[in-house]
């Protein structure tokens, strides 16, 4: 079946170190996206990408950067880790065909601690 | 510019009561609305988009143009509904989502 996958699914790093969380789909979705979720905060979109080699900021895109070279992969890498990014990031892809808001399908997410 | 408001944190009703989770949206175009769920320790997923107009799990959610809303409502909450609700704007020929903060429901029995 296809799905979206996200590895690793617990993290915890030191300040200052970069970090590389994957996400993977294998259902050939054009769009992918990088949130995070926060207490008070919902989801805040970092990072999206509509296809290869395209990549946009999100709202809190500082400190985040993402590189797309196939449709299936959009690893998030964060450059030099930092308490503040301490969250739970989640990976979505939508097919991105249709020109109007499609539905996205969401990984399981990642919990990331910065010590 | 795009805006989600769900104003309550936190939604505590008894089983068999009515819910309502509520939603305000700001956005200047023509709007796409989206509920999504996430169950205790699951990825979130879709509940319902408004241009379907389905019924989903007995929720339905309407949206109302003149009052930029689209709130959620089940006629009688079970304890299986206990989850985090989230409220989402996209825009037409758009692809991003705009999530509100999210309503966390608490089914009490």
């Amino acid at each position: 079946d296809a799905e979206i996958t996200q590895s690793p699914r617990h993290k915890i790093t030191e300040t200052g170190r970069q970090v590389t969380l994957a996400c993977h789909q294998t259902w050939n979705h054009n769009n992918m996206f990088w949130y995070r979720q926060d207490l008070g905060h919902g989801l805040r979109l970092i990072h999206y990408s509509y296809g290869v080699q395209d990549t946009n900021k999100g709202e809190v895109s500082d400190g985040y950067s993402v590189s797309r070279s196939n449709t299936e992969d959009l690893p998030l890498t964060l450059e030099s880790a930092a308490s503040s990014q301490t969250s739970v990031y989640f990976c979505a892809s939508s097919e991105g065909t249709s020109g109007t808001a499609d539905t996205q399908y969401f990984g399981p997410g990642t919990r990331l601690t910065v010590l | 510019a795009q805006r989600v408001t769900q104003p309550e944190k936190l939604l505590s009703v008894f089983k068999g009561a009515p819910v309502e989770l509520k939603c305000n949206y700001s956005y200047s175009g023509s709007p796409e609305l989206f509920w999504y769920v996430q169950y205790s320790r699951q990825r979130l997923q879709l509940l319902l988009r408004h241009i379907s107009r389905e019924s989903i799990k007995g929720f339905t959610a309407d949206l109302n143009k003149g009052e930029t809303s689209f709130h959620l409502k089940k006629p009688f909450a079970q304890e299986e509904d206990s989850a985090m609700y989230y409220c989402a704007l996209g825009a037409v020929r758009g692809n991003k989502l705009t999530f509100g903060t999210g309503t966390q429901l608490k089914v009490e029995l």
